[in-house]
């Protein structure tokens, strides 16, 4: 079946480093691929997506190319900020629920 | 603005109650899902609705049961809250094209404790 897996953290860097969180997937099919950001205290949001292969998604400074060869979706900053202290779930779109990797907790020391 | 509301930030209970976990969304969205967010774990999809007073069981439905009467309230029942329950519950909705398919939105999630 579908599946998702992202690299385990946590991850702790200082601020301006770059940044990349590793995922990979197995899936049927052609699914979306999506990063979501959960802050402190609060539900997840949406941060980027992408819809078909060597789609590039971005938003916030933050990107992630679909990578169909490589069954990859690897999300990177080029100069992290405290502000982006948070954890970040990579995901796929099933053919009737979205599948979520365990996670990845980004630590930002100033 | 979009928005998901979950009826409680914390909750505690006692083992054997019976518990509901209520969730509206103002968007007019089709589709609602329950999630439990345990660390380790991430997200484990309890039960999702595609329409009013259908569902579907999702990964992990043992021990819960779900309730959607109106399109926009979506709720969570534990019919005999136990000690494994305690976690992060989290409600989401996204709008039509498939459960699959599209963006979700999610609330801010109820902290369950179960003593």
């Amino acid at each position: 079946g579908n599946s998702v897996t992202q690299m385990e953290g946590p991850v702790t860097l200082s601020e301006e480093a770059f940044l990349t969180i590793n995922c990979t997937y197995t899936a049927t099919g052609y699914p979306s691929l999506f990063w979501y950001v959960q802050y402190p205290g609060e539900g997840l949001q949406l941060l980027l997506k992408a819809t078909k292969a060597d789609d590039k998604g971005s938003n916030k400074g933050f990107e992630a190319t679909y990578r169909k060869e490589t069954t990859s979706f690897h999300l990177e900053k080029g100069s992290v900020q405290v502000s982006d202290s948070a954890v970040y779930f990579c995901a796929l779109s099933g053919s009737d629920k979205i599948i979520f990797g365990k996670g990845t907790r980004l630590h930002i020391l100033p | 603005d979009v928005k998901v509301t979950q009826s409680s930030r914390y909750l505690v209970k006692r083992t054997g109650e019976k518990v509901f976990l209520e969730c509206v969304q103002d968007m007019d969205h089709e589709n609602m899902f329950w999630y439990r967010q345990d660390p380790g774990l991430g997200l484990r999809l309890i039960y999702f609705s595609y329409d009013v007073k259908m569902k579907e069981k999702g990964d992990i439905p043992e021990g819960y049961s779900v309730s959607r009467e109106k399109k926009e309230r979506f709720s969570l029942i534990l019919e005999s809250a136990s000690t494994n329950q305690t976690s992060m519950y989290l409600c989401a909705s996204s709008p039509n094209g498939g459960p699959g398919s599209g963006k979700l939105f999610f609330g801010s999630g109820t902290q369950l404790s179960v003593l």
